[in-house]
């Protein structure tokens, strides 16, 4: 079965410190992989995805992330962290498996917290 | 353009009663989906439509359903309601149900039953 996994609940970080949070995926074929944030008793926004070519994609809001095919990880990461940043990441894999790939629903991570203290 | 618009925002129901939210995806987007998002499961599919014809489905009950008017619009319905529905419904829309587009999320919609 195709899955996502966060392995971290909560990130702490100090603000102006690098942050990264984690992502593994477990799917068969070429993933399609998600970053979304999500502020309180908000919707979700999109950050980047990968769909193929350069590992390292660059998304919005200074986010970048780097797929690691052999790692299985797709790991968000932003060199200095504000405290606006503070917020629910979901990372998503694009499920495959039911509908020849053509379409496919998203599966979620449980998503991690990030705190970005001042 | 304007983002995805979902309402109502807020709503409140009680056991065995029925609701129905609405979603309008972006100008030009013609595929919509919907999730439930909850504290103990996290963010699970339920559907997604495209030119008026559902194309896929999660693994809720039939007491979920959903259709897709030719304008792209969309609406949900829940018929009996369970303390269990009680989450925040997120509908998201993309131009076409294919593998490399994005979906955009609106603000959702989140229904309290009691």
């Amino acid at each position: 079965a195709q899955s996502v996994a966060q392995p971290e609940d909560q990130v702490n970080v100090a603000e102006g410190n690098p942050l990264t949070v984690k992502c593994t995926y477990s799917v068969s074929g070429n993933p399609y992989l998600f970053w979304y944030v999500q502020y309180p008793n908000r919707g979700l926004q999109f950050l980047l995805k990968y769909i193929t070519g350069d590992n390292l994609v660059k998304g919005s809001y200074g986010f970048e992330a780097e797929f690691n095919k052999s790692q299985t990880s797709f790991h968000l990461k932003k060199p200095s962290a504000l405290v606006s940043d503070s917020a629910l990441y979901f990372c998503a894999v694009r499920d495959m498996t039911n509908y020849g790939g053509s379409q496919g629903n998203l599966i979620f991570g449980k998503g991690t917290k990030l705190s970005v203290k001042p | 353009k304007a983002g995805v618009t979902q309402t109502p925002r807020y709503l409140i129901k009680t056991r065995g009663q029925q609701v129905t939210l609405s979603c309008s995806p972006i100008s030009g987007h013609r595929s919509v989906s919907w999730y439930q998002q909850t504290p103990g499961q996290g963010l699970q599919f339920l559907f997604e439509y495209f030119s008026e014809t559902q194309r896929n489905k999660g693994n809720f009950p039939g007491r979920f359903s959903g259709r897709q008017f030719s304008n792209s619009r969309s609406e949900m319905n829940v018929s009996t309601l369970e303390l269990g529905d009680s989450a925040l419904y997120l509908c998201a829309s993309r131009t076409l149900p294919s593998r490399e587009e994005t979906q955009y999320f609106g603000p959702g919609t989140r229904l309290l039953v009691l």
